[in-house]
């Protein structure tokens, strides 16, 4: 079976300054892929990265960085530099690559960002 | 544009009336999905289906059911529906399984009375 858990309901964080948000896995699959997605307040469903369970550089995109610690299955979203849209709802995900194909959704984090 | 598109977007039923949420995307994507968003327990799946005729239970199944006989649509029926299947539901698709993101519908408000 695959988990995933977000440990942090709610957090806030200054305009420019950057925030972690975590995400720690379960899964026994060998081999994974890990997603990060934005959910802004209007509703719609937004990808940021990506991480595969066999990657060794951790992922970047723009402000967007994922810290892979795979021995402690931890897969904690950095947003660099925040911004006032930046304020939404976060998931952690994760999908299997071998045999079981589900996506699995961690319950979230909202961040807000304060001016 | 490419594009999941969900209908209804909006919709107020009653207990056990048979109801359809329709989804079709126009990118040929193999990998399609649904989930139902909770508040307090994220987005969890339902079904997703790998290609045409090819479909699996994901994580909360009960009470719903899936086809998939043409790869741009996936249908969601609720043969019966219940006030507990009152949610926000989305459709999503991938090119293939792995690395590719979904890319998520606009998602369907259901409210079983």
């Amino acid at each position: 079976a695959q988990k995933i858990t977000q440990t942090q309901p709610g957090m806030f964080v200054q305009e420019k300054e950057a925030v972690t948000l975590d995400c720690t896995y379960d899964t026994s699959d060998q081999s994974y892929g890990l997603f990060w997605y934005k959910q802004p307040s209007s509703g719609e469903m937004i990808f940021l990265i990506y991480q595969g369970s066999y990657d060794e550089q951790n992922a970047t995109e723009g402000r967007y960085s994922l810290n892979f610690q795979k021995a402690r299955k931890s897969a904690n979203l950095v947003i660099s530099a925040s911004q006032l849209g930046d304020s939404a709802m976060y998931f952690c995900a994760m999908r299997g690559l071998g045999s079981n194909y589900k996506l699995t959704f961690g319950k979230g984090t909202l961040l807000t960002v304060n001016p | 544009e490419a594009q999941v598109t969900q209908n209804p977007r909006y919709l107020i039923t009653v207990t056990g009336k048979k109801l359809t949420v329709t989804c079709s995307q126009n990118m040929n994507h193999e990998y399609m999905s649904w989930y139902r968003q909770d508040p307090g327990l994220g987005l969890r799946q339902i079904y997703y289906s790998m290609n045409v005729e090819v479909t699996d239970k994901g994580d909360v199944p009960e009470g719903y059911k899936v086809s998939r006989k043409e790869k741009r649509n996936f249908p969601l029926i609720l043969e019966s529906p219940s006030p507990n299947q009152t949610s926000l539901y989305f459709c999503a698709s991938s090119l293939h399984v792995g690395a590719e993101p979904q890319h998520f519908g606009d998602g369907t408000r259901l409210s079983i009375l």
